[in-house]
């Protein structure tokens, strides 16, 4: 089958770097994305990596180790508007689906002043 | 506004009742997906299409659920004789067929269904 797992919450404090975990068991992987969702909100996109290594977009960067199943999210210079919650994503592909992504359910991160 | 939209925002209905939700993909889009998500849980997926076919729907989901994307823009997910399990909030996204940029999703403000 096809899980991830993600810690359920994470708090850190205005201005720190944060990381988030992400490790999958997926067949026929093709990458691992990143959403953020606020309350209330859709998620929006951050990030994908297809291939091994760092990706980095402004603020946050986003790993992935193929041979580990492991990924994870990085968050540095916290602002408040960062709490949200953090879905990591995988695109897979089997001999019986056609491309489809499944969400793992999701790091609540929490920012303290 | 050329983002994902979707109609209704929120829906009540009585169990048993059929209900019919509309998503309007971002127009040069061709991958269109629709989504379940429960409070504390991330996105479940249901369905997914490319142009007017569908490719893929989840094992998960019964009979009761259909959807269709007719000429290949706007689609529609309905839900027969509902149950109060179906109560959820329902997101549809779109993604473009381009090369490093199909894996890029944009969602819709989804629909809240709430079944008595």
């Amino acid at each position: 089958g096809q899980s991830l797992e993600q810690p359920s919450e994470v708090t850190a404090v205005e201005g720190a770097i944060v990381q988030i975990n992400c490790t999958y068991q997926t067949s026929g992987f093709y990458g691992l994305s990143w959403y953020q969702q606020h309350d209330g909100g859709a998620p929006t996109f951050l990030s994908y990596n297809a291939l091994d290594g760092l990706e980095e977009t402004g603020r946050f960067s986003s790993f992935l180790s193929r041979s580990d199943s492991y990924g994870y999210l990085l968050l540095q210079e916290l602002q408040m508007k960062d709490s949200a919650s953090y879905f990591c994503a995988v695109r897979s592909h089997t001999y019986s689906s056609a491309s489809k992504i499944i969400f793992g359910s999701g790091t609540r991160l929490s920012i303290r002043p | 506004d050329t983002g994902v939209s979707q109609d209704p925002r929120h829906k009540i209905t009585k169990r048993g009742q059929n209900v019919t939700f509309r998503c309007d993909p971002i127009s040069e889009h061709n991958r269109l997906y629709w989504y379940r998500q429960t409070l504390g849980q991330g996105p479940e997926f249901l369905t997914y299409f490319q142009n007017e076919a569908q490719l893929e729907k989840s094992r998960l989901l019964s009979d009761r659920f259909s959807a269709e994307r007719p000429k290949g823009s706007f689609s529609t997910l309905e839900i027969q004789r509902t149950e109060q399990g179906d109560s959820a909030m329902y997101l549809c996204a779109s993604s473009s067929d381009l090369a490093g940029a199909f894996n890029e999703q944009f969602f819709g403000p989804g629909t809240r269904l709430t079944v008595l």
